[in-house]
């Protein structure tokens, strides 16, 4: 059974610092990985997907990594800033058009 | 893209009644799926709903409990039955456009059971 694991759960860091989420899934066969921020209340908003493919993508200040040999994504925030702070998920789907199996989340807070 | 609309957005129900949930989307779509996130927690899947065919199970999750309907390509509804405090969620649709292998998300339905 595929397990999503997220290192750190929370962090809180000052406005314009460089950071990386983890994420790592115990079952390498995956179809692709995606990234999810969710603001308090609210839905989940994708950020970005990886094919199982691919090493990496970039959308903005958000880079993300997939090593699937190994098990593990990271999601890079460049310069971040307050309107950042949001809980990210990350998701692996086993085969298209299947079900995510997700990951606790890492809640982060952007100092100003 | 898609775009996903549900209702209500959030509702607050007595014990041992039960709520229906809509999910709407802007295409038509093969599959939606029913997610639920418990408080403080992350998204657990209930069940994939197929239009024509019945909707398939997670482990832990049962029809009498979450009957789901799919009468066509863009429209499901989800109904939390006898509700028990326990069931206080916030409770997402979700869909895979034709096209993309990215899911989008509706903003959630978020149930109190006092």
């Amino acid at each position: 059974k595929q397990e999503v694991t997220q290192i750190p759960a929370a962090l809180s860091v000052p406005e314009g610092e460089n950071l990386v989420l983890n994420c790592s899934f115990t079952d390498s066969a995956i179809y692709n990985l995606q990234w999810f921020r969710q603001d308090p209340g609210k839905g989940l908003t994708s950020l970005l997907l990886i094919q199982s493919s691919q090493r990496e993508q970039t959308s903005g200040r958000l880079n993300a990594s997939l090593d699937k040999s190994s098990g593990r994504s990271t999601l890079y925030i460049a310069a971040s800033q307050p309107g950042d702070s949001a809980t990210y998920l990350c998701a692996v789907e086993e085969t298209s058009g299947s079900r995510l199996t997700f990951g606790e989340g890492t809640q982060l807070t952007v100092n100003p | 893209s898609a775009v996903i609309s549900q209702k209500p957005s959030r509702d607050i129900c007595q014990r041992g009644t039960s709520l229906t949930i809509q999910c709407q989307v802007d295409s038509q779509v093969t599959m939606m799926f029913w997610y639920r996130q418990q408080p403080g927690q992350s998204l657990t899947l209930i069940a994939t709903a197929n239009q024509g065919s019945e909707a398939t199970y997670e482990s832990g999750f049962v029809i009498d409990k979450f009957p789901i309907s799919r009468p066509n390509l863009t429209f499901s509804t989800l109904t939390v039955s006898n509700m028990s405090p326990e069931d206080s969620s916030i409770y997402l649709c979700s869909v895979n456009p034709t096209g993309t292998d990215t899911q989008y998300f509706g903003p959630g339905t978020r149930l109190t059971v006092l």
